[in-house]
């Protein structure tokens, strides 16, 4: 079965520097990859995913994550973040078999100013 | 465009007791999903309908939830009876297609607090 980890529960950064939040995944074959936002009080969103080609993805909100299949992860980037991006953050990993999608327990973002 | 659509938005219960939640998906989405998000954990899937029909229910602990798709469009979760450890934000969610070929719009959640 499919599993992901995100390895850091909470991470504070100020506004205007560069975020990355780690994933790492576990599978057996390619699987299907995928980052989320959940900002308090409402659903989650649909970052970005990854299904085969570029490993390099580009997602919305100035958001991208790089494929690394030797390492296992899918981290997600952004050069620059604002205040707008606090939230939290869950990877996923989908299993193309199965059809299924399974959650990190996410990694929240506090942006200080 | 509509969003998916879920009520209560709170909901405060004692153990034993009986809550029901309802979800409205996005207009023509043929699969729905409920999940289940327990504070520090990411959502678990709980059930999925394509249609009115359960594609997936394995994780959903049928001794005291139940759900149902009436004429494939809504949805209702039930827990009877609730337990101290059903405390979670349930969130609903809906695609054209499969979880992974279509992409999930979720609903803001309920968020069920058991004493």
């Amino acid at each position: 079965a499919q599993s992901v980890t995100q390895p850091d529960i909470h991470i504070t950064v100020s506004e205007g520097a560069s975020l990355e939040l780690r994933c790492n995944y576990s599978y057996g074959a390619t699987p299907y990859l995928f980052w989320y936002v959940q900002s308090p009080g409402q659903g989650l969103q649909l970052l970005l995913k990854y299904f085969s080609g570029d490993t390099l993805v580009q997602g919305i909100k100035g958001f991208e994550a790089e494929f690394k299949r030797s390492q296992s992860s899918f981290n997600l980037r952004k050069p620059s973040v604002h205040w707008s991006d606090a939230a939290e953050y869950f990877c996923a990993v989908g299993a193309p078999v199965q059809d299924k999608l399974s959650f990190g327990a996410g990694t929240t973002v506090t942006v200080r100013a | 465009e509509a969003g998916v659509a879920q009520s209560p938005r709170y909901k405060i219960i004692e153990k034993r007791q009986s809550v029901a939640f309802w979800c409205n998906p996005i207009s023509g989405h043929a699969t729905l999903y409920w999940y289940q998000q327990i504070l520090g954990q990411g959502p678990k899937l709980l059930i999925q309908f394509q249609n009115n029909g359960v594609v997936d229910d394995s994780q959903l602990p049928k001794d005291r939830f139940s759900a149902e798709r009436l004429k494939g469009v809504d949805s209702t979760l039930k827990i009877q009876p609730a337990k101290l450890e059903d405390s979670a934000v349930y969130l609903c969610a809906s695609s054209l297609a499969g979880p992974l070929t279509g992409e999930q719009f979720f609903g803001p959640g309920t968020r069920l607090t058991v004493l």
